[in-house]
């Protein structure tokens, strides 16, 4: 399985921009790049995910390397609530999906 | 819709113990997944499944066992509970293979003494 590779922590004040990275150099042509995050105390919640293309959507932007090999998580304007760990995840087209351990982001008022 | 439900929220099993964990969706979704997380760890498969009638094994299978007999029921039973599966039990699913949006329940959180 493809590996992803995140920063374990990152640090935001409350209305900044934060951009989450995530390398995956071994991605292959068929694999997805989601984004999970899990705030404290609950089950992971799915956030955005693409395949080629940059994305958007309610709750982010997902920008995604030319190449494939890197994407970007950007959270437009961090608020008290983002705080959370954030999952970069490679799905292929099979059935499972493969958790790293992710970027701690703390947000700061 | 409640989307994912389990129960319970919490146990405390004596090593040696078993018990079922439950998982429910009113989703109708065919794919089904359970998962362990370790404090401070990412999430770790245990079994999934595709449909009902059709288990398969994760990453970690070794001292669970699951049955899935309808679409909205997948429970999770524990047999002979070590200290080592102590842990959060979190069950997701999702509309059709792993590159969909998976909805995870609220978990369980099981310690074993």
């Amino acid at each position: 399985d493809a590996k992803t590779t995140q920063p374990n922590s990152m640090e935001s004040n409350e209305e900044e921009p934060v951009h989450l990275p995530c390398n995956h150099s071994t991605i292959s042509g068929t694999d997805y790049i989601h984004w999970y995050r899990q705030l404290p105390s609950q089950g992971p919640e799915y956030v955005i995910h693409g395949l080629t293309s940059n994305v958007n959507n309610r709750m982010a932007s997902l920008a995604i390397a030319e190449d494939r090999k890197s994407s970007t998580l950007i959270l437009h304007r961090a608020t008290l609530r983002d705080a959370a760990v954030y999952y970069c995840i490679l799905v292929p087209n099979t059935d499972k999906l493969i958790f790293g351990t992710g970027t701690r982001l703390q947000v700061f008022p | 819709n409640a989307g994912v439900t389990q129960t319970p929220k919490f146990r405390i099993l004596k090593i040696g113990q078993s018990m079922t964990l439950q998982c429910a969706q009113d989703m109708n979704h065919n794919y089904m997944y359970w998962y362990r997380q370790d404090p401070g760890m990412g999430l770790k498969l245990i079994y999934y499944s595709v449909g009902a009638g059709i288990t398969d094994k994760g990453e970690v299978p070794n001292g669970y066992n699951v049955s899935r007999s309808t679409t909205e029921d997948f429970p999770l039973r524990l047999e002979l509970a070590a200290p080592s599966q102590t842990s959060v039990y979190f069950c997701a699913t999702t509309l059709d293979r792993a590159y969909y949006e998976q909805y995870f329940g609220p978990g369980t959180r099981l310690t074993v003494t």
